[in-house]
């Protein structure tokens, strides 16, 4: 009964390959986040969705794609993956998108690493 | 220079000590600010939500401050436990600005 769930919680791949991280919440929540933290654990966020409609794009490489086929869930979908994308994701959620007033409830984490 | 300082890196306590992590910030103006708890391995989990306007706000031994003209917060931890081992995450919300976290550890 995982709030906020990631898969794979552990992702490993070469160098120029496509890989997909999945995002579900049973929160009943309207907005959804991506968030990467980096080896130096700052985490910026990348995305966010309310209601399956794009609110924040953050500087994020046209190769990060999300996609929110309903409310419970936002997928990050990675294209040519390159060394600097090695790091952990993290999803949120929160049930309003008002400027991050509402708690957020995070997932595990999925650490990717690009070789 | 990030808009969102945390000191000190790290520290460490014996069990049943207080402490106070300090988050100095530049971002202005912002809607909230946020104190996170994470265990290694794990994501963050909200620990205080404060606007602007309030000066404090507690949730069971944590009680975070916010002095908005000083641009200062603490988050104060009273009676530590064990389990109170983790990284204290600072976040100034105009464009979520994330200090890089106060590692604490409680030992015995």
């Amino acid at each position: 009964d995982t709030a906020v769930s990631q898969t794979p919680k552990y992702l490993v791949t070469q160098m120029g390959n496509d890989k997909s991280i999945k995002c579900e919440q049973n929160l009943g929540h309207d907005t959804m986040y991506w968030y990467k933290q980096d080896s130096k654990k700052f985490l910026k966020i990348m995305f966010s969705y309310n209601n399956k409609e794009l609110i924040i794009n953050e500087t994020v490489p046209n190769r990060f794609s999300p996609k929110s086929p309903d409310k419970a869930h936002l997928n990050l979908h990675i294209n040519s993956l390159e060394l600097g994308d090695s790091a952990v994701y993290f999803c949120a959620s929160s049930q309003q998108a008002s400027a991050f007033t509402d708690t957020q409830y995070f997932g595990p984490g999925t650490r990717l690493t690009v070789l | 220079k990030n808009q969102v300082e945390q000191s000190p890196q790290s520290l460490i306590i014996l069990e049943g000590k207080n402490c106070t992590l300090q988050c100095n910030y530049t971002v202005s103006p912002f809607s909230n600010l946020r104190w996170y708890k994470q265990d290694t391995g794990r994501g963050p989990v909200s620990l205080t939500i404060m606007t602007f306007s309030e000066n404090t706000k507690s949730n069971g031994r944590y009680t975070a401050t916010l002095d908005a003209d000083t641009k200062q917060s603490s988050l104060h931890i009273t009676a530590s436990q064990l389990s109170d081992s983790a990284s204290y995450i600072c976040v100034v919300s105009a464009g979520e600005r994330f200090g890089a976290g106060t590692r604490l550890t409680v030992k015995p």
